[in-house]
């Protein structure tokens, strides 16, 4: 079966830097986004891996390895807005996004 | 304002009625998704939609139905609704169905089924 695994919820430091892991095992790989929920509201994208190395995009980076199967999305400079669920996708073989279940970050002052 | 706009916001229905969710984007999107979320699970595809006239099923599709007449619409039918259909429904577009296209999501239907 096709499996997608990430932390049920974190806590984190206003200021400080977390790192949301994700496990896959899916039939094929086309590529693996994160994207950013806040309660209530619609899923936002936040990065694409498809090659293995690190991708930055300002406070976020998103790295990927697939001979391991895993990605990881690092917060830098932590701020309250960024209090969400972090969801992790990957695109299979049929070019369907599998989903977690979700991180849901927790940010303290 | 470009994007995907949902209705209605939220529903609550007795079990065994009828109910259709509205979806429409502005984008030209070919292809547009519906997916429901529940409580500690990920995002499940319910159906899916290549392009304008084709239609697919997806992971959980049993009890729901859809169709895409156009580019810009697609409707998600509950033919008889049952309260394990009670969830949030997300639906989604994206320019094509692979390579790096990300997808966009309407902000949601609460639907509570009684």
């Amino acid at each position: 079966g096709q499996n997608i695994d990430q932390p049920t919820e974190m806590t984190a430091t206003e200021g400080a830097i977390v790192q949301i892991n994700c496990t896959y095992q899916t039939s094929g790989f086309n590529g693996l986004f994160w994207y950013q929920q806040h309660a209530g509201e619609a899923p936002t994208f936040l990065s694409y891996n498809v090659l293995d190395g690190l991708e930055e995009k300002g406070r976020f980076s998103s790295f990927l390895s697939r001979s391991k199967g895993y990605s990881y999305l690092l917060l830098k400079e932590l701020q309250m807005k960024d209090s969400a669920s972090y969801l992790c996708a990957v695109r299979d073989s049929n070019y369907q996004l599998i989903w977690g279940a979700g991180t849901k970050l927790i940010i303290k002052p | 304002i470009a994007g995907i706009t949902q209705a209605p916001t939220s529903q609550i229905l007795a079990a065994g009625r009828r109910m259709t969710l509205r979806c429409t984007q502005d984008m030209r999107h070919n292809a547009m998704y519906w997916y429901r979320q529940d409580l500690g699970l990920g995002l499940r595809l319910i159906h899916y939609s290549n392009t304008a006239g084709t239609t697919g099923k997806g992971e959980v599709p049993d009890g729901y139905s859809v169709s895409r007449a156009n580019t810009d619409d697609f409707p998600l039918t509950l033919a008889s609704a049952v309260p394990s259909q009670t969830s949030v429904y997300f639906c989604a577009s994206s320019e094509t169905s692979g390579g790096t296209d990300t997808q966009y999501f309407g902000p949601g239907t609460r639907l509570t089924v009684l």
